[in-house]
């Protein structure tokens, strides 16, 4: 299994709404990431889990929390989110850490829409 | 905040043409230079790491180029197809904080 499976894949939500993302892979890889893509724009990182320890958090506000309950799976639960918070949101995970020649994995994708 | 540019930001040709594409990064402080094809409703997918100066990287027709000194990388495309029309996204990493940039977007007509 070469996949990072993202579910779901589109997901329409009020600004009152409690939902998660959800992020599964199977390879074995020791790091996963939260990255967000507006239209026309490149991802941005948000967060990074290593060793399914929180590494990295890109200074994202309190109405997205991470989790990563174990090394195969990331949730990424919103709360209270905003209509600019509408973006696509990637997964992915590298294989033996946050190490600088690492590859990413993605997985498609969950297209955000805040009404 | 790291500043990645990649030039053009779209590219028509013409299937058979050859084409190539710009990364540039900051040339001080290098760690890697990743590039990513990324499919219109697929996932982004790696292509290279490129890690040392004067690195080439071959796949295919898809060939890399790196020059940490003064800070590009180039992408060629030697006999584009149609299945090569994607995003190509490079990213300048550094432990595992990898800055994107705009991308190019190439569409090889047939």
């Amino acid at each position: 299994d070469t996949e990072v499976t993202q579910t779901p894949k589109h997901l329409v939500m009020g600004m009152t709404n409690k939902k998660s993302l959800k992020c599964e892979q199977h390879m074995g890889h020791r790091a996963m990431y939260w990255y967000k893509q507006k239209a026309k724009k490149p991802p941005e990182l948000m967060f990074v889990y290593s060793y399914e320890k929180l590494s990295i958090n890109e200074s994202v506000p309190s109405r997205f929390s991470p989790e990563c309950p174990n090394s195969s799976l990331l949730n990424l639960h919103l709360h209270a989110l905003q209509p600019e918070d509408s973006a696509l949101y990637l997964c992915a995970s590298s294989q033996g850490g946050v190490g600088r020649f690492e590859k990413l994995f993605f997985g498609s994708g969950t297209q955000l829409s805040v009404l | 905040i790291l500043n990645v540019e990649q030039s053009p930001q779209s590219l028509h040709v013409q299937e058979g043409d050859s084409t190539n594409f710009t990364c540039s990064f900051p040339s001080s402080n290098f760690y890697a230079l990743h590039w990513y094809r990324w499919e219109t409703a697929k996932s982004p997918e790696a292509l290279f790491v490129m890690t040392l100066n004067g690195d080439e990287k071959k796949k295919g027709r898809i060939s890399a180029t790196l020059n940490t000194k003064e800070g590009y990388s180039y992408l060629y495309i030697k006999g584009s197809q149609p299945e090569d029309s994607a995003t190509y996204l490079c990213a300048f990493g550094n432990a595992g904080k990898s800055t994107f940039g705009d991308g190019t977007t190439l569409t090889v007509k047939p």
